[in-house]
């Protein structure tokens, strides 16, 4: 059974980091892409970052860029996102989610069930 | 960014009743890179349909998805209590990902 489950997540002051980390098993975490997407609270789903089979290749909305790191330890099963410079519009719900089976394939097959990061003073 | 209008932004439906959620892009979108999630209440997403039409593992029949170009539709041809929800339309043809900003499901 595939299984996400993301850690890491609580409350934080602005200017200040997170990092949050998304265990994953029941499949070969190696061969496939993975995923950030966030959700603010009552808000709709946004996409935050996407990184490749190895790690070599890593894509961020412009919002997060440059201030936000995703990475991978494939030997560890682990996607992590760290998250530096933090504003109060990054408050959210953060979802590790997996691509689909092939390089082309753009959706998300498999979902965690969610970490809260919440940027206030 | 390739932009998503969803239309309705909720549907009042009755059980049994047949339901359609319309998703118009931006810009033209390959059939390929078009895809619906279901949220429930307090939960997280779960994939439905991909690639316009093909229903995720475990998906019911009464889930269909449809279209091309610039306008999608995703259909529930006898809704159930289990799919109140909001479902999201998603596109993946050009970086960055983009969703539609949801229609929620609610029974009469």
């Amino acid at each position: 059974e595939v299984q996400l489950v993301e850690s890491g997540g609580g409350l934080v002051q602005p200017g200040r980091s997170l990092k949050l980390s998304c265990a994953a098993s029941g499949f070969t975490f190696s061969n496939y892409g993975m995923a950030w997407v966030c959700q603010a609270p009552t808000k709709g789903l946004e996409w935050v970052a996407s990184i490749s089979t190895g790690g070599g290749n890593t894509y961020y909305r412009d919002s997060v860029k440059g201030r936000f790191t995703i990475s991978r330890d494939n030997a560890k099963n682990t996607l992590y996102l760290q998250m530096d410079s933090l504003r109060s519009e990054d408050t959210a719900t953060y979802y590790c989610a997996r691509r689909g089976p092939y390089t082309t394939d753009s959706y998300f097959d498999y979902w965690g069930q969610g970490v809260m990061v919440t940027v206030s003073s | 960014a390739i932009v998503l209008n969803q239309s309705p932004s909720s549907i009042v439906a009755s059980q049994g009743e047949k339901v359609t959620i319309t998703c118009r892009a931006s810009s033209s979108i390959s059939s390929n890179y078009l895809h619906w999630y279901q949220q429930k209440p307090g939960a997280f997403p779960k994939l439905v349909i991909y690639s316009t039409s093909y229903r995720a593992s475990g998906i019911p029949s009464r889930f269909s998805g449809s279209g091309s170009g610039t306008s999608y539709s995703f259909t529930i041809s006898r809704v159930e209590a289990e799919d109140v929800a909001t479902y999201y339309c998603q596109q993946g043809s050009s970086n960055p990902p983009t969703f539609g900003a949801g229609t929620k499901l609610e029974l009469k």
